[in-house]
């Protein structure tokens, strides 16, 4: 079974508008982390945005918060008044306990390609 | 720019081959971790190190290697290379303490011919 579900391949979003990319997520161990990356088509790695399992509220930085259900184990990734800039590939991850049969190394999902139009 | 180095930045050989690359970590970090993005595999991890020692391995083929050096730059070696061996090829780090946070590298793009 994935452990990192992304379900949505690609986003066509006016410039402006708020956007929600989906993150679904599987896994037993009651400590881990989430995390969104964005890959713009140059290829480099940008960490946006972490959510740890214990934080009691969601995380925000500057135009990106983490929408964090932890009941549905869902980890969104919110972009609130969308700019041309941020067109590019988003990847929502988990770091599961280390020790714990996983890591520190981080799972990723397949992606969403999100493209703002002007 | 997250600070993390990778060198090259893009490598070119040919299937049998074996190569070398090479990551530096964001100054201070003790974590390094190697990561393959692949069409066929997408992002997957494949080796941390802390601090000089091995710590976890994911989804690292035996034709692969890494290690940590003294002043905790990392080498991932790639040997017997095949066609499916192509990708991007990504070093992150994190902080001592905070693995809240991993830092990419800019990447190596290797293509096997």
């Amino acid at each position: 079974a994935q452990k990192i579900t992304q379900t949505q391949p690609g986003m066509f979003v006016q410039e402006k508008e708020a956007v929600t990319l989906d993150c679904t997520y599987d896994t037993s161990d009651p400590s881990y982390g989430l995390f969104w990356y964005k890959q713009p088509s140059s290829g480099e790695m940008i960490f946006l945005i972490y959510q740890g399992s214990y934080d009691q509220q969601n995380a925000t930085e500057g135009r990106y918060s983490l929408n964090f259900q932890k009941a549905r184990k869902s980890a969104n990734l919110v972009i609130s008044a969308s700019q041309l800039g941020d067109s590019a590939m988003y990847f929502c991850a988990m770091r599961e306990a280390p020790g714990g049969g996983g890591a520190d190394g981080l799972t990723f999902g397949k992606g969403t390609h999100l493209i703002i139009q002007p | 720019d997250s600070g993390v180095t990778q060198t090259p930045k893009h490598l070119i050989t040919a299937t049998g081959q074996r190569v070398t690359l090479r990551c530096s970590p964001r100054s201070g970090d003790l974590s390094v971790y190697w990561y393959q993005q692949s069409l066929d595999q997408g992002l997957q991890f494949l080796i941390q190190y802390y601090n000089g020692e091995e710590r976890a391995k994911g989804n690292i083929l035996e034709r692969f290697s890494a290690q940590q050096f003294p002043d905790l730059h990392s080498e991932l070696n790639l040997s017997s290379l095949e066609l499916g061996d192509s990708a991007l090829y990504f070093c992150a780090s994190s902080p001592e303490g905070n693995t809240d946070t991993q830092y990419f590298g800019p990447g190596t793009r290797l293509t096997v011919l």
